[in-house]
């Protein structure tokens, strides 16, 4: 069975500062392993993919994560934090079916001006 | 050029009502899911399906029942309603026939049972 854990439910940075948030995954098998946003009162949008292509991988709104195998971890990072970026962060695991997605329990994120 | 669209936003029902919602995706996807996203926003999958065909059916009570018409659309529909139904529902898809994994969520439909 596989698994996600993303450490800490609550994170605030400073506007500007840097943005890290935490996810380790635990699976029998090399996951799909993804990270979504989902702002108040919407949906879950796709942030980034891994997909055991380049380990270092580039998303929308100036995230990127990284997979480290040795570490089983895919933590997700943006160099300088945007108030638009308040939001909730699920990181996700996919066997190598794809049928089933196990998500982590979410890191709201809070930007303080 | 809504991708996964779903209806009704909201829904505000009484204890022991019978209701539906429902999703539409228009990405050409061979699969869709239901997800419950309770209070504390932990996100559980309900339902799979691929090309009309149930492949995952989570621990659910019988009360919820999705239904697929054709592979654009999985409606979910919910007898006896329970106070603790309410949450909010996300359907999504996803192209697994191409080879991706990914999933696209619809913007979800929040259900209070009062």
């Amino acid at each position: 069975a596989q698994s996600v854990t993303q450490l800490g439910s609550h994170v605030s940075v400073s506007e500007g500062a840097l943005v890290l948030l935490r996810c380790n995954y635990s699976s029998s098998v090399p996951p799909y392993l993804f990270w979504y946003v989902q702002y108040p009162n919407q949906g879950l949008q796709l942030l980034l993919k891994y997909t055991s292509a380049a380990t270092l991988v580039k998303g929308i709104n100036g995230f990127e994560a990284e997979f480290k195998k040795s570490e089983t971890s895919f933590h997700l990072t943006k160099p300088s934090a945007h108030m638009s970026d308040a939001a909730e962060y699920f990181c996700a695991v996919s066997e190598n079916t794809g049928n089933q997605f196990y998500f982590g329990t979410g890191t709201s994120l809070t930007v303080i001006p | 050029d809504t991708a996964v669209s779903q209806t009704p936003k909201y829904l505000v029902t009484q204890m022991g009502n019978d209701k539906s919602i429902k999703c539409e995706q228009n990405l050409g996807h061979d699969t869709m899911y239901w997800y419950k996203q309770d209070s504390k926003k932990f996100l559980k999958i309900m339902f799979s399906y691929n090309n009309k065909e149930l492949i995952i059916n989570e621990t659910v009570p019988n009360r919820f029942s999705p239904k697929s018409p054709d592979k654009a659309h999985l409606n979910l529909h919910i007898n006896s309603l329970e106070l603790g139904d309410s949450a909010v529902y996300f359907c999504a898809s996803s192209p697994l026939g191409q080879g991706k994994y990914e999933q696209y969520f619809g913007p979800g439909t929040r259900l209070t049972v009062t």
